[in-house]
């Protein structure tokens, strides 16, 4: 089975940290993604990447960057947090499968609350 | 016009009826779909990959694809009320990052 897992699950910052969410997964995966997901929104793609360093932003960039040094590992840092970013953040990892189609598959999840 | 469209419902069901969750999707070269179930709180799980026109059957689960209407949909057969969760369908252009999810749609099903 596909594992992804993430550092977290809840965490509460303060206005201004600068904070670092890590997303593990254990399949080899290529590509792996940080989406955020609020109430009314859906997902929204925040950046990918489809090699070790190598990233690529995704709809909602602005305010976060990216990190992968090892193929496993993609770590999201938040520079400066504000309240606008409390969210839920969910890594996923993909691969292409045997039909030609990728499959993404999400870790637990990392909701945090930035006061 | 968003990629992929659902009913964001609630969509209310008795145990044991059938549940039938659609989608529609914009996309003529997207060539793999997906369903995924998300409980509240939690991240969301695939349950079910559908690569070609017809019904794919997994347990209670069966998923209908139709590219010429841009269509998916998902049915649960004999639902429980642990099915009750929002479900959210996702599209693919058979390219990693083309990736494309609907907004979901809530499934209450009573006991």
């Amino acid at each position: 089975d596909v594992k992804v897992t993430q550092s977290s699950r809840y965490l509460v910052k303060r206005t201004g940290e600068k904070v670092f969410l890590e997303c593990v997964q254990d399949m080899d995966h290529e590509n792996m993604f940080w989406y955020r997901q609020d109430p009314g929104l859906g997902l929204r793609l925040i950046y990918f990447s489809y090699d070790v360093k190598m990233k690529e932003k995704g709809d909602i960039p602005e305010g976060y960057s990216v990190s992968r040094e090892k193929k496993e590992r993609f770590s999201l840092i938040l520079e400066s947090a504000s309240t606008n970013q409390t969210s839920m953040y969910l890594c996923a990892s993909s691969s292409q499968n045997q039909q030609g189609g990728y499959e993404q598959y999400f870790g637990p999840g990392t909701r945090l609350t930035v006061t | 016009q968003k990629e992929v469209e659902q009913n964001s419902g609630p969509l209310s069901v008795p145990e044991g009826a059938i549940a039938s969750l659609n989608c529609t999707y914009s996309d003529r070269g997207s060539q793999s779909f997906f369903w995924y179930r998300q409980y509240s709180g939690k991240s969301p799980e695939l349950i079910m990959s559908i690569y070609s026109n017809g019904d794919k059957e997994d347990g209670r689960f069966t998923a209908q694809l139709n590219k010429a209407s841009q269509y998916v949909s998902l049915l649960i057969r004999d639902s429980q009320p642990s099915d009750s969760a929002t479900y959210l369908c996702a599209v693919n252009v058979n390219n990693f990052n083309k990736f494309y999810f609907g907004s979901g749609t809530k499934l209450n099903v009573k006991p």
